[in-house]
């Protein structure tokens, strides 16, 4: 069964720092997320993106977060200056279609460790 | 805004009995609600879901309830096993495509 990848499984970087996390949605799919998932909290929606662009962004994903879909294949989410509030485990997750014709499927997700 | 909340937190139950999780939700255009189960250190896996035009479904020993005029919806175990512990998200679709969480029950099933 196809499955969302995601790269690397954990990443731990300095405040302050930049850092890109990597998935690679289900092929045929065309709704693309990222999500968060503070240690012991509910998963937070952060962005969706279709047609290589947003469709819609939560408070949580400001100006220091962007999403970009460089080739056909992967979709990466990057933190321009980590902070400590930023430690997290991100799942990215992907969809057929709108409308939810299709289950959401989600990666592994990346622990994300700022310090 | 749009919001998902349930209940219990936490559920202790006896291996064989019935465990019953509760969702109720604000955006009255929801009209899809999955159910996750969160195992330790991993990705929240699809259990069952359930669109707006049905009221209820089943899949063995798990089954979802939806009351849109009250805007909840439930998940039902029966028979439960110690497999059956984790921690279980609902959800319901909101905005553009996106799905809205509930915070969480973890489930514990004693042997």
């Amino acid at each position: 069964e196809p499955e969302v990848t995601q790269t690397p499984s954990h990443q731990v970087t300095q405040m302050g720092q930049e850092v890109i996390l990597r998935c690679v949605p289900i092929s045929n799919h065309l709704y693309f997320y990222w999500y968060r998932q503070i240690l012991g909290q509910k998963v937070e929606f952060l962005v969706s993106f279709y047609n290589n662009e947003i469709s819609e962004k939560s408070e949580i994903f400001d100006d220091q977060f962007s999403v970009e879909r460089p080739d056909g294949s992967n979709f990466t989410l990057k933190i321009r200056s980590t902070k400590l509030e930023d430690s997290a485990m991100y799942f990215c997750a992907s969809m057929t279609s709108g409308a939810y014709n299709s289950p959401l499927h989600f990666g592994n997700g990346t622990r994300l460790t700022v310090t | 805004g749009e919001n998902v909340e349930q209940h219990p937190s936490t559920l202790s139950v006896q291996e064989g009995d019935s465990a019953v999780i509760k969702c109720t939700y604000s955006d009255s255009a929801s009209n899809y609600f999955p159910w996750y189960k969160q195992e330790l250190g991993k990705r929240p896996q699809l259990i069952i879901d359930i669109r707006s035009n049905v009221g209820e479904k089943k899949d063995q020993r798990i089954a979802v309830t939806l009351n849109k005029t009250a805007k909840h919806f439930s998940l039902h175990i029966t028979e439960t096993q110690p497999e059956d512990s984790a921690v279980y998200f609902c959800a319901a679709s909101g905005g553009y495509n996106k799905l809205i969480f509930g915070a969480g029950t973890r489930l514990a099933v004693h042997p």
